[in-house]
């Protein structure tokens, strides 16, 4: 059985700060990790993933995440965040052997303010 | 393209009636993926079809929730009778097949009252 740990519930930032949102995941097999984003009123939007090759994978606004498999992390950063990355971000993995399930944490409110 | 359609966007009832929601996929998508996501929670999956086929309905509970996929293309999601614990968004996505990335509608909030 696969789970994700998302440790904080609510991240409040000021705009222009950088950020990192923690995502720990247990599993007894190789995984696949994702990051959603889900703005209010909205589904989820895929905003990164890890397959595999390189650990550190980035989204064309700005986000990164690095897979760490020694501490089976995947924690996503951010230099400079704005005022439009306020959502909740949600960590997810699958099981390459799997069929595609994604099991999720239970997210993290990112708050930017002025 | 266009996304995953679901529908209503809003349902409310009362403990112990039935509902349905409707989704259809993004056009050529084989796996459609129904999730619960309860408010705090992450979301987590309902059912999951290939094509018209269940692949995975391990945390659907059967006694009052069920889904077809009839045509392999749009899908119902039922809840007959509905309690209190179903208030929930659910969610519908849907993936070219397996091991592709998922692509979510915008969900219907359920309130149950």
């Amino acid at each position: 059985a696969q789970s994700v740990t998302q440790l904080d519930s609510q991240v409040p930032v000021f705009e222009e700060a950088p950020v990192e949102l923690r995502c720990n995941y247990s599993s007894s097999v190789s995984v696949y990790l994702f990051w959603y984003v889900q703005y209010p009123n909205q589904g989820l939007q895929l905003l990164l993933k890890y397959l595999s090759g390189s650990t550190l994978v980035e989204s064309i606004n700005g986000f990164e995440a690095e897979f760490n498999k020694s501490q089976t992390s995947f924690h996503l950063r951010k230099p400079s965040v704005h005022i439009s990355d306020t959502a909740e971000y949600f960590c997810a993995v699958s099981d390459p052997g799997g069929g595609n399930k994604l099991t999720f944490g239970t997210g993290t409110q990112l708050k930017v303010e002025l | 393209e266009a996304g995953v359609a679901q529908s209503p966007r809003y349902k409310i009832i009362e403990k112990r009636q039935s509902v349905a929601f409707w989704c259809n996929p993004i056009s050529g998508h084989a796996t459609l993926y129904w999730y619960q996501q309860i408010l705090g929670q992450g979301p987590k999956l309902l059912i999951q079809f290939q094509n018209n086929g269940v692949v995975d309905d391990s945390q659907l509970p059967k006694d009052r929730f069920s889904a077809e996929r009839l045509k392999g293309v749009d899908s119902t999601l039922k809840i007959q009778p509905a309690k209190l614990e179903d208030s929930a968004v659910y969610l519908c996505a849907s993936s070219l097949g397996l091991q592709q990335p998922q692509h979510f509608g915008d969900g219907t909030r359920l309130s149950i009252l």
